[in-house]
């Protein structure tokens, strides 16, 4: 098992730009989250699939923000267009049903955004 | 909405000393589970130990254990023999257990780093 998979494992793009994160879960999860990670307000929910449907993503900070799951085995989180204050680590997570496991994260994308 | 709360911005502990991160959460559940999470300048976060709510017993995984205290909503993490390996981010962690609609989310606290002095 290659774990949860994420990339690019860095990005650096500039202001105004479409910047989009990728991200292959373990086989035969049910749930894939999607994270960010400031020094200022740590690890925040962005959104969760269930069986490759969103479920809840009131965390999504605006409009620009989208996220997809079109199979099992693979989402994506765009940004267009990004902005400074969307430089962070951005992590993806999958789990089994139920969670009560914890999650098995990605290694994060660090985007930079100039 | 849950909340989670690490006091300890920074710990430090000599090698093969023993160290407690503490936690402490917010909720009306009765329900929940808890976790411990490792973070190591590598960036992947990395699951140390659990906790079931309903369960009294405090987990224990090797030199890691847990003091879960659930009326006082504590759920501190001791590590025992420390390790140059054991330096990291430790962030604790809350999910509830109603299987409803946005509840499989995590809430993690701002997590503790971890240094050990050889």
């Amino acid at each position: 098992d290659a774990g949860v998979i994420q990339s690019p494992r860095h990005e650096v793009t500039e202001m105004g730009q479409e910047v989009t994160l990728r991200c292959k879960p373990i086989s035969g999860h049910d749930y894939l989250f999607w994270y960010r990670q400031t020094m200022m307000r740590g690890l925040e929910l962005l959104i969760y699939f269930n069986n490759n449907v969103p479920i809840d993503d009131s965390g999504m900070p605006e409009d620009r923000f989208s996220a997809k799951m079109p199979n099992a085995s693979f989402s994506t989180l765009k940004i267009q267009p990004s902005e400074p204050r969307d430089s962070a680590v951005y992590f993806c997570a999958s789990s089994l049903y139920p969670v009560n496991y914890g999650y098995t994260f990605g290694s994060g994308t660090r985007l930079t955004v100039v | 909405a849950q909340t989670v709360t690490q006091s300890q911005p920074e710990m430090s502990v000599q090698e093969a000393e023993t160290v407690t991160l503490s936690c402490t959460y917010d909720t009306s559940e009765s329900d929940y589970y808890l976790f411990w999470y490792k973070q190591p300048p590598s960036r992947q976060m990395i699951l140390v130990i659990r906790q079931e709510a309903y369960k009294q017993q405090n987990a224990t995984e090797n030199r890691f254990s847990v003091n879960f205290q659930k009326a006082a909503k504590s759920f501190s993490l001791k590590i025992s023999d420390s390790q140059l390996g054991d330096a990291a981010m430790y962030f604790c962690a809350y999910r509830s257990a109603m299987s409803q609609g946005g509840s499989e989310k995590l809430v993690f606290g701002k997590g503790t780093k971890l240094t050990v002095n050889p």
